[in-house]
């Protein structure tokens, strides 16, 4: 059965670092493409960043420069690293696995999510 | 940067009802057009995908359809269970993906 299972949320200030993790079963993450996908209190979703198999990265705008995306094989998890934060990155964080069948790309696998909340 | 814009924003409907929500992308994104159905306090859920490609275990009164630039999701025959909010994703420009604001169905 795939499963996502992240962890890493919590309070921290404005301007500090917090690391998620996402663990996966089931699956490979080193044979799929991750994502990072956000969700701020009462509103829609972002999507964040995504890892490709190949290693390749890409990040939301909003992000970019202060989020990095990585994995460890042998663990099969995927890390956020969040440097940097700024209040508008409280939400929810969600792990998505992106299942790709020719040119179609779907998130077909989706964590629990962990709460970040950036406060002082 | 594609923009995502749905309609309605909230939906009211009875048990039995059709509902259709519509999904516009701001240029043409072919086919790559996919739905979700969120709960409170869960994640996103699935439903189709490419379009009008069912994701397995969903329940056949979910059907999508559309290209270019606009698309729709028809849930048929309503049921309790249909709550929820309802988010469309396009997949034309990866590796950047974008989501709609949300619909919101509430069962009268």
């Amino acid at each position: 059965e795939v499963q996502l299972v992240e962890a890493g949320g919590g309070l921290v200030q404005p301007g500090g670092s917090l690391r998620l993790s996402c663990v996966a079963s089931g699956f490979s993450v080193r044979n799929n493409y991750m994502n990072w996908v956000r969700q701020a209190p009462g509103k829609g979703l972002e999507w964040v960043s995504v890892l490709y198999d190949d290693g390749f990265t890409y990040y939301a705008d909003s992000v970019n420069g202060r989020f990095t995306i990585s994995r460890d094989n042998a663990k099969n998890t995927v890390y956020l690293q969040m440097n940097s934060l700024r209040a508008e990155d409280t939400a929810v964080y969600y792990c998505a696995r992106d299942t790709r069948d020719g040119y179609k790309s779907y998130f077909d696998s989706w964590g629990p999510g962990t709460l970040v909340t950036v406060s002082s | 940067d594609i923009q995502m814009t749905q309609s309605p924003s909230s939906r009211s409907a009875s048990v039995g009802d059709r509902v259709i929500i519509t999904c516009r992308a701001s240029q043409s994104i072919n086919t790559f057009l996919n739905w979700y159905q969120q709960k409170p306090g869960k994640p996103p859920k699935l439903l189709i995908y490419a379009s009008s490609n069912l994701h397995s275990g969903v329940p056949s009164r979910f059907s999508g359809s559309g290209s270019g630039t606009d698309f729709t999701l028809t849930i048929s025959n309503l049921q309790p269970e249909d709550f929820g909010t309802y988010y469309c994703q396009q997949s034309y420009s990866t590796p950047v993906y974008t989501f709609g604001q949300g619909t919101k169905v509430d069962i009268k």
